[in-house]
């Protein structure tokens, strides 16, 4: 089945600095969903972006399918960003394959 | 007005009991899962329902048994407990499971812990 990696596994930045995570997967995808999962334990929809760029806030996506990756940037970091960040790709059934997720801390 | 709401929200239990928790969602979507995320925060799916119909089933112990009245509900009951089904569970939903559909929308999650 398709494998899906996430970079890094652990990250932690002062407030207000700038980040990258990357997914990188194994197969060809038609979609691709990011997430934020809170330190309250909730799964929170950041994006769903098979393909492009798209914004919202101080989170923007960019996912080039053709090269199996996709990128989750966040400016100006708060720490209400802290948490973990999953990227997730769909497979038979819809069922989403999840990547081991980057681990964030954003200290003030 | 949340859209995928599961109950209970936190679940303390004894080995070798039988639980159940329900999962309504209020989206419309025709589709509902079932993820299990371990210690180590990885997320599986368990359980995918398409109308009511079971689509995936994930190499799941036969302990763990999800039903569907209708298509807004997917409940997953759980029988003989054991340490290692402590984790957390999370429902979801979708429009389109059958195919690469739409993205999916999920609860809050419930914690299990068996003592």
């Amino acid at each position: 089945g398709i494998q899906v990696e996430q970079s890094p596994p652990d990250l932690i930045l002062q407030e207000g600095a700038n980040s990258t995570l990357r997914c990188n997967f194994s197969d060809s995808v038609n979609n691709l969903q990011w997430f934020h999962q809170n330190p309250w334990g909730q799964l929170i929809n950041l994006f769903y972006i098979p393909s492009g760029t798209k914004q919202n806030g101080r989170l923007s996506a960019t996912t080039v399918a053709t090269e199996r990756y996709s990128l989750l940037y966040i400016s100006s970091s708060q720490t209400t960003d802290s948490g973990v960040y999953f990227c997730a790709v769909p497979q038979y059934g819809n069922k989403l394959v999840f990547g081991a997720g980057t681990i964030l801390r954003v200290k003030s | 007005d949340t859209a995928v709401s599961q109950t209970p929200k936190y679940l303390v239990t004894q080995m070798g009991n039988d639980k159940s928790i329900k999962c309504e969602q209020n989206l419309g979507h025709d589709t509902m899962y079932w993820y299990k995320q371990d210690s180590k925060k990885f997320l599986k799916i368990m359980f995918s329902y398409n109308n009511k119909e079971l689509i995936i089933n994930e190499t799941v112990p036969n302990r763990f048994s999800p039903k569907s009245p209708d298509k807004a509900h997917l409940n997953l009951h759980i029988n003989s407990l054991e340490l290692g089904d402590s984790a957390v569970y999370f429902c979801a939903s979708s429009q389109g499971g059958r195919g690469l559909g739409q993205p999916q929308h999920f609860g809050d999650g419930t914690r299990l812990s068996i003592l």
